[in-house]
This record gives structure tokens, sequence and C-alpha cells, in this order.
């Protein structure tokens, strides 16, 4: 199994432009969680998936973040528009019956 | 006050030294608990599960005190590769939520 794969590795973008992060789980499981990862707040839960429905949203910053999962095997964290603060790592997870997460190897996004 | 405290360091000990790291957890709810390791520029990766009874993995050893809600990682004969963050993990047992803590850093010197 090639793990949880992450694209794109790295985002520079400027201020105001869109940004969409893409994630595909490991095959057969059935939880998807997106992280961010800053040093002053460590990771943070944005929103987590069950079966491709959003089960909790409450950390996700502000409107202008949005998740989906239109399938089993792929989601996208988007940021329309993006800000500086929004400069992170942003990773995916996924995890299966036995509640071990994997995580993907993250993006680096950059707002200039 | 985030739900999940961890002392953040750094811890700086000598090769074969013993560390502990200590992580507390608000939600009483709280059903099952990890510690992570966390490499620099890396992905947080499940260095074990913390059960009630307390548990062993080789040079590691975590407990867990639920009345206390606290779960600690003890590191025996510490080696150079140990150097990394430790993530402090909860799983809610309703929800299914995964919170991490801010993680510790350890750095082993030789």
């Amino acid at each position: 199994d090639a793990g949880v794969i992450q694209s794109p590795r790295h985002e520079v973008t400027e201020m105001g432009q869109e940004v969409t992060l893409r994630c595909k789980p490991i095959s057969g499981h059935d939880y998807l969680f997106w992280y961010r990862q800053t040093m002053m707040r460590g990771l943070e839960l944005l929103i987590y998936f069950n079966n491709n429905v959003p089960i909790d949203d409450s950390g996700m910053p502000e409107d202008r973040f949005s998740a989906k999962m239109p399938n089993a095997s792929f989601s996208t964290l988007k940021i329309q528009p993006s800000e500086p603060r929004d400069s992170a790592v942003y990773f995916c997870a996924s995890r299966g019956l036995d509640e071990k997460l994997f995580f993907g190897s993250g993006t680096q996004l950059s707002v200039l | 006050r985030k739900e999940v405290e961890q002392d953040p360091g750094p811890f700086n000990v000598p090769e074969g030294a013993t560390v502990a790291f200590n992580c507390t957890y608000s939600n009483s709810a709280s059903q099952s608990f990890f510690w992570y390791r966390q490499d620099c520029r890396k992905e947080p990766k499940l260095l074990m599960s913390v059960y009630s009874s307390g548990n062993e993995d080789g040079r590691f050893t975590a407990q867990l005190n639920r009345a206390s809600q606290y779960i600690s990682l003890l590191i025996r004969d510490s080696k150079l590769s140990d150097s990394a963050t430790y993530l402090c993990v909860v799983k809610h047992s309703s929800a299914s939520k995964i919170i991490f803590g801010s993680g510790t850093r350890l750095s082993i010197r030789p």
C-alpha cells in the first residue's frame, strides 16, 4: 500500500488566491482527518469524515476554509481567499478499524 | 485551556539516560490514548498505544491514570535516534475525534 498521499508537497501563493490541497487515504480506511500544524498552535484538527460524510468541522477556522470528500479515495481542503496567516503545514490522515492514524507527508503552504 | 496539555520542553539528555514525559487531558469521555513521534519536517507516526494497565514496547513504557486524566511515556537507555517530538494523542469515545497535544521536544546528546 502506498500510504496516504497528499499533493502538492509545497504550495506558494499570493494573498487572495484560492488554494486546493488534495488527499488520497489508504484504501479501506473509513475515517479521514485534516490537520494544520504551526509552531505556535501545534497540530489542530480542522475537520474529519466518516464514510465520506463530514462529522465534525468545528475546527475549521473560518468560512474561507471548506473540505469535501466526494468518494472514499479522495478529499480536498480549499482555502478561498487565502491569507498569510494560513501559512502552515496541512496534514491529511486516515484511520481504519484499529484506531491507528496514518499521515500523509503534508503540504507546506506559504501565503505571501 | 487546551484539551491535551504537554510540557513543550525541550528535554536535552545524554545518551543512555532515562527520560519521562507527561501529558494531561481534560475530557473525561476520552476513550483511547496514544503516543506519536514526529521527526523534524516529517509527518507524525504512531509510537505506541496506551492501555489502562500500562504497557511496554522495548525501551518504551506508557502509563495511563484515568482518575487523574494523566498519561506518561518513559524512555529507558535513550539513543541518539530517539531525538524527536513526542505527541500525546487522545480519542473521544463517542465522536471518534482525535486530538493531539502540542508535543514535547526531546534531544539526545552523545
